[in-house]
């Protein structure tokens, strides 16, 4: 079956680095997405990995690794606005098929 | 690039009517889109798949005759919740494939309310 497992909450401190886990077991694997999604708003995409290794993009990196079907995502230098719910999702098969299987999310709490 | 649009951005209808909400890609071709519904503090539920010049494709457990999906062209896509009830009452939103890399850029999402 599909299945993707992150953590519900995290808490962190602002200026800090976080690490928000996701693991994934699924049929086919063609790419991890990464989304951040603040309250009444729509997902935003963060970032992709399709092969192992770590994707940098400013403050955020990704990681991948698909031989243990996991991935974190990495925010440095936390800021306020970085509060928010952060969505994994992998697309599991190539072709006209965009569908992605996602996870439930994780709500990132910044602290002063 | 990849900018999706959505409208309307909320609204209001009374139970038994039909609500109509469009989603379009404004600058690229979407030979798909995805329709999603969430309600308060839970992650997103697909509803279904909207392609270009065929019939969408539902999730299990989403009604085809409630939610009429509409792919009519590769920039625009509709979702009709037809004789809507409160428990409809939920934030809407789409999203259109980018590149080929399969990620989803969404639409601002509409959130609907049904008294």
């Amino acid at each position: 079956g599909q299945n993707i497992d992150q953590p519900t909450e995290m808490t962190a401190t602002e200026g800090a680095i976080v690490q928000i886990n996701c693991t994934y077991q699924t049929s086919g694997f063609n790419g991890l997405f990464w989304y951040q999604q603040h309250a009444g708003e729509a997902p935003t995409f963060l970032s992709y990995n399709v092969l192992d290794g770590l994707e940098e993009k400013g403050r955020f990196s990704s990681f991948l690794s698909r031989s243990k079907g996991y991935s974190y995502l990495l925010l440095k230098e936390l800021q306020m606005k970085d509060s928010a719910s952060y969505l994994c999702a992998v697309r599991e098969s190539a072709g006209n098929n965009r569908k992605l299987i996602w996870g439930l999310g994780t709500s990132l709490a910044v602290n002063p | 690039g990849a900018v999706v649009s959505q409208h309307p951005s909320r609204v209001i209808c009374k139970s038994g009517t039909s609500v109509k909400i469009e989603c379009r890609s404004l600058d690229f071709q979407a030979t798909t889109m995805f329709w999603y519904r969430q309600f308060p503090k839970q992650s997103l539920m697909l509803m279904a798949t909207s392609n270009e010049g065929s019939k969408a494709t539902y999730e299990q457990g989403v009604e085809k005759d409630k939610f009429l999906i509409n792919h009519a062209s590769l920039t625009l896509s509709t979702l009709t919740v037809t004789s809507a009830h409160p428990e409809d009452s939920s934030f809407y939103i789409c999203s259109a494939g980018g590149t080929g890399r399969g990620e989803q850029y969404f639409g601002p999402g509409t959130r609907l309310t049904v008294t």
